[in-house]
């Protein structure tokens, strides 16, 4: 299957600090990505959907500056939670999407302290 | 409301034995499903599909059935493994248009 990558894989960033998660498509051109979140013991929760060269598309309740979306390329796209707390620690995962099929990147585990 | 619905949280089978994971669903343009399996601290991995025109498609040990008319699909795993503890997500798709999830059943492997 495709390949996706997740950088850092592991961050840990002090309270009101902002802090910068890349995912890109290794071996192809993804036109939408995702980014999704999951608490622990939870499910996935769809976070935005990030189009090449367009804004990004937030989910009801994702806070649109907080979570800054970036789609410069059609092999990257980048995640930026602005101004973190402690509540927004978590494991952040992307997929790039193919026709009938989503490729999850290996996730990013935030810690913010 | 929740296009993409598992409504077991979790479920435990013995090793050897077959697992049986469900999944509903309530759209019925949905023409594309897919099982996804998650490990802890992992993404999500692609585990096999099935298209609406089918009513079922085996990989291995993975076999996934379809039926269009209950809205309902299912994911059997036979024999059980040790290594299939995880999470596994039921998915749809209506055409090209984004993927949605279940939210996921944790799969536990009994020795």
């Amino acid at each position: 299957g495709a390949v996706v990558s997740q950088h850092p894989s592991w961050v840990i960033c002090k309270s009101g600090t902002s802090v910068k998660i890349e995912c890109r498509s290794l071996d192809f051109q993804a036109t939408t990505m995702f980014w999704y979140r999951q608490f622990p013991k939870q499910s996935l929760m769809l976070m935005a959907t990030s189009n090449e060269g367009s804004k990004a598309t937030y989910e009801q309740g994702v806070e649109k500056d907080k979570f800054l979306i970036n789609h410069a390329s059609l092999t990257l796209s980048t995640l930026t939670v602005t101004s973190a707390h402690p509540e927004d620690s978590s494991f952040y995962i992307c997929s790039a999407h193919r026709v009938h099929e989503q490729y999850f990147g290996p996730g990013t585990r935030l810690t913010v302290t | 409301d929740q296009q993409v619905k598992q409504n077991s949280p979790s479920l435990s089978v013995q090793e050897g034995r077959i697992s049986i994971l469900n999944c509903d669903y309530t759209n019925s343009m949905f023409d594309y499903f897919l099982w996804y399996k998650k490990y802890p601290a992992e993404g999500p991995t692609f585990l096999i599909s099935i298209s609406s025109i089918k009513d079922k498609n085996e990989d291995g040990r993975f076999t996934v059935f379809l039926n269009k008319s209950a809205k309902h699909l299912s994911l059997h795993i036979v024999p059980s493994q040790p290594g299939d503890s995880a999470v596994y997500f039921c998915a749809a798709s209506e055409g090209d248009d984004k993927i949605i999830f279940g939210k996921g059943t944790r799969l536990h492997i009994l020795p």
